[in-house]
């Protein structure tokens, strides 16, 4: 399982957009990249998944350079109620090799007033 | 829809007493997880099923820990006996097939707390 590394934290104001960067570098061809969000007492919940190039949806955005050794998270004019814990998965996609899922510790994001 | 159900939310025990969570996984997904989750730290995977079958447990301290998923719906996790060590959320999600890239739908956990 690709081993994967993130900022422990990060500030940001509301209105502001947020890049949040994993590095993956030994992404395997058949792995994806999925990340989730952690408010507290609760348990994670998906957020957006990608293979390659550019992913959006409702929520955010996941741009994944050509060598997909890493990818970015783009949380659109956040507020306050996007502060939380963000965590970054590689693996493969609907079953393949058991392996260890491992989040991390993820990045808490701090959005302020 | 209901989503993933755990039970109970919160337990509070003396270390050397047996403890047990349950999780109700959401209608149809085949695979069930259970992690532990300490404080400032990510879910770390203790079990995980497809249906019946525990695929991967290689994380599970079998000496005191414990899990059943009879008839490939409901789970149980057990600790027996519970050690100061084993404060945590124990959180358990569920997913239609097995992998990582697969969407996990996690329930709220069980805070324990050992004295």
């Amino acid at each position: 399982l690709a081993k994967t590394t993130q900022p422990v934290s990060m500030d940001s104001y509301e209105g502001q957009e947020v890049n949040i960067t994993c590095s993956h570098n030994n992404i395997a061809t058949n792995d994806y990249i999925t990340w989730y969000q952690q408010f507290p007492s609760q348990g994670p919940r998906f957020i957006i998944q990608g293979y390659k190039t550019k992913v959006t949806n409702e929520v955010a955005s996941l741009f994944i350079p050509a060598d997909r050794k890493s990818s970015t998270l783009s949380l659109p004019r956040v507020s306050l109620s996007d502060t939380a814990v963000y965590y970054c998965l590689v693996g493969p996609h609907r079953g393949g090799a058991t392996n260890k899922l491992i989040f991390g510790t993820g990045t808490l994001l701090a959005v302020q007033p | 829809e209901a989503g993933v159900v755990q039970s109970p939310r919160y337990k509070i025990i003396e270390k050397k007493q047996p403890v047990a969570f349950w999780c109700n996984p959401i209608s149809g997904h085949n695979t069930l997880y259970w992690y532990l989750q300490n404080l400032g730290q990510g879910p770390e995977l203790l079990i995980r099923y497809e249906n019946e079958e525990a695929v991967d447990d290689s994380q599970l301290p079998k000496d005191r820990f414990s899990a059943e998923r009879l008839k490939g719906v409901d789970s149980t996790l057990k600790i027996q006996p519970a050690e100061l060590g084993d404060s945590a959320v124990y959180l358990c999600a569920s997913s239609q097939l097995a992998g990582v890239g697969d969407e996990q739908f996690f329930g709220p956990g069980t805070r324990l707390t050992v004295l």
